[in-house]
């Protein structure tokens, strides 16, 4: 079985700041992870995804996740913080694209 | 191109009442999902489809909970008779398997209120 572990439900940054949400999974065959995005009174949308190939993957509006296998981690990282990225961030993985495991989620939240 | 469709977006009923949330999965995509998010218990699995066939229902709390998916791009996910405990928002989720790599496509959800 498959879970996943996001440490910080509530992450605040100023605006221009590291963003840096942690993740950690765990599974017993090799996963495919990815970070979705929710908006106030929206879905989750998908923000990247690691399956295979290179571990340092880019996604939408500048964020970035690094799967490292020997942490079993994949944190997400936005090198400068803006307003738009105050958002509710899920943490997610799979290992054969059927039942996907969340985590509990990060609330973001970017200070002026 | 058409995204997850949910209605309604938002239901408010009294306890006691049956409830029905649809789903209009994206054209093509075999497996559907529904969830239910609330801020005690976060993003739940409920149940899930694969080509209109229920495959895992284990995280549908009780027997008052029930889905179908008559076709391929219709679901419904019901509650009968309604709680108050049952407030959250319903995700609904559709995916296709196939190409790989491919991951969930979520809708804007039902916000339901049981009062």
């Amino acid at each position: 079985a498959q879970s996943v572990t996001q440490l910080g439900s509530h992450v605040s940054v100023s605006e221009g700041a590291l963003v840096l949400l942690r993740c950690n999974y765990s599974s017993s065959v090799p996963p495919y992870l990815f970070w979705y995005v929710q908006y106030p009174n929206q879905g989750l949308q998908l923000l990247l995804k690691y399956t295979t190939g290179a571990t340092l993957v880019k996604g939408i509006n500048g964020f970035e996740a690094e799967f490292k296998k020997s942490e079993t981690s994949f944190h997400l990282t936005k090198p400068s913080a803006h307003m738009s990225d105050a958002a509710e961030y899920f943490c997610a993985v799979t290992t054969n694209f059927n039942k996907f495991y969340f985590g509990s989620g990060t609330k973001l939240n970017v200070k002026p | 191109d058409a995204g997850v469709i949910q209605s309604p977006r938002h239901e408010v009923t009294e306890m006691g009442q049956e409830v029905t949330l649809r789903c209009k999965p994206i054209s093509g995509h075999d497996y559907l999902f529904w969830y239910r998010q609330t801020m005690m218990r976060g993003l739940e699995l409920l149940i899930y489809f694969n080509n209109n066939v229920p495959i895992d229902d284990s995280g549908m709390p009780e027997d008052r909970f029930s889905a179908k998916m008559p076709n391929a791009s219709f679901s419904t996910l019901k509650i009968q008779p309604s709680e108050p405990r049952d407030s959250a928002v319903y995700f609904c989720a559709s995916s296709y398997s196939g190409l790989s790599n491919q991951p969930q496509h979520f809708g804007d959800g039902t916000r339901l209120s049981i009062l």
